[in-house]
């Protein structure tokens, strides 16, 4: 099946510094990108929808001056989290869509100390 | 805003016993998806559903879709260990993104 790679994995980093998390659709292109928060032993919670070429589309809640959206090109996607607190440490994860299935990212962990 | 519920949060269940988790919706999906995920990994997709009423199989695991389109359920026949994980349901809408369920946990005693 089709493969989208995030990077990194992990990241700790200080609070008040900024985040940047790639997700990179590698065998197929994607128009369409969707970020997605995970807290512990919860549900995956629709951050933003990213479009190449377009404004990124923020779920209700979502600052989008805090996590910014990047959609430069058809397979890469970026979600930068500027001035990073502690409550912002989460699993975010993100997915393409290709022909109506989610093919998502290995998730990157952020710890913000 | 739409809503997607799961029961049970959690099953403990031994193995070759039966499982089932179910999905319900405030609003009429248009689809809905099925995804696992285990333990410190992402979610990894089973199925789609798009017919009111349809029933999918996967081997041990059989998917149905309610006839208003509201609701859907998992059932995993005779459970083995390597079936952990926590099972999510999503329901589309139209081109709107996946608003994913609030997932049931699923632990397989050996």
């Amino acid at each position: 099946g089709a493969v989208v790679s995030q990077h990194p994995s992990w990241v700790i980093c200080k609070s008040g510094t900024s985040v940047k998390i790639e997700c990179r659709s590698l065998d197929f292109q994607a128009t369409t990108m969707f970020w997605y928060r995970q807290f512990p032993k919860q549900s995956l919670m629709l951050m933003a929808t990213s479009n190449e070429g377009s404004k990124a589309t923020y779920e209700q809640g979502v600052e989008k001056d805090k996590f910014l959206i990047n959609h430069a090109s058809l397979t890469l996607s970026t979600l930068t989290v500027t001035s990073a607190h502690p409550e912002d440490s989460s699993f975010y994860i993100c997915s393409a869509d290709m022909s109506g299935e989610l093919f998502f990212g290995e998730g990157s962990r952020l710890t913000v100390l | 805003g739409q809503q997607v519920m799961q029961i049970p949060q959690y099953q403990h269940v031994q193995e070759g016993e039966d499982f089932t988790t179910y999905c319900n919706s405030s609003t009429t999906l248009s689809n809905i998806q099925w995804y696992k995920q285990r333990p410190g990994g992402h979610p990894v997709f089973l199925i789609q559903l798009v017919k009111s009423g349809e029933v999918k199989k996967q081997k041990r695991l059989t998917f149905q879709f309610g006839e208003a389109k509201k609701n859907s359920s998992l059932h995993i026949t005779a459970t083995q260990t390597t079936d952990v994980g926590t099972y999510f349901c999503a329901g589309g809408r139209g081109r709107r993104a996946l608003t994913f369920g609030s997932g049931t946990r699923l632990q397989v005693q050996p």
